[in-house]
């Protein structure tokens, strides 16, 4: 079946640090991947996507660049802010279902 | 655009209780789902929907369930509330199968 790793947290940075989370993924056939980002007391939002190998998907900063042949989707930020506190979920979505299988989630912490 | 918008947003039951968490979407998407979110767990699966009429069941399924008479309502129903029952359950609905998901707000789930 489909599952989602993605690094444990919480991931503590100071403002203006340089991100990184790691995710890999196994899937049958050729998955969606997603970021999301749930910021507190809120619900999921959609941060990027990427729909097949070698595409970069990219919102407010962040990147992340799906490969196929380490079968990862990192999210990578150049510097962060402390708005940027939040949880972030990798998911992906295999076109035959119309769901989608999350990884637990990495705290990212962001002091001034 | 309301999006997708989930009632009530907090709920707190006594075991054995029953009740409905009521999802609706103004998107016109066919594909719906329930998952909840528990700490460390990230989020799981419980029932989706790919159209009116058409439920099955997801990861978590037991002690729950949904309905799908419309395309814009999604109701889950708790049959007999447990502790094991308590968490933050998401709706989300998309409108096609490999495309990003809209999440609704969340219902905080207290069973007592």
């Amino acid at each position: 079946g489909n599952s989602v790793t993605q690094m444990e947290g919480p991931v503590t940075l100071s403002e203006e640090a340089f991100l990184t989370i790691n995710c890999t993924y196994t899937a049958t056939g050729y998955p969606s991947l997603f970021w999301y980002v749930q910021y507190p007391g809120e619900g999921l939002q959609l941060l990027l996507k990427a729909t097949k190998a070698d595409d970069k998907g990219s919102n407010k900063g962040f990147e992340a660049t799906y490969r196929k042949e380490t079968t990862s989707f990192h999210l990578e930020k150049g510097s962060v802010q402390v708005s940027d506190s939040a949880v972030y979920f990798c998911a992906l979505s295999d076109g035959g279902y119309s769901t989608l299988t999350f990884g637990k989630g990495t705290m990212l912490l962001v002091s001034p | 655009n309301a999006g997708v918008t989930q009632t009530p947003k907090f709920q707190v039951l006594k075991t054995g209780q029953s009740m409905t968490l009521q999802c609706a979407q103004d998107m016109n998407h066919e594909y719906m789902s329930w998952y909840r979110q528990d700490p460390g767990m990230g989020l799981r699966l419980i029932h989706y929907s790919v159209g009116a009429g058409i439920t099955d069941q997801g990861e978590v399924p037991n002690g729950y369930n949904v309905s799908r008479s419309t395309t814009e309502d999604f109701p889950l129903r708790l049959l007999s509330a447990a502790p094991s029952q308590t968490s933050v359950y998401f709706c989300a609905s998309k409108g096609a199968a490999n495309t990003e998901a809209f999440f609704g707000q969340g219902t905080r789930l207290t069973v007592v």
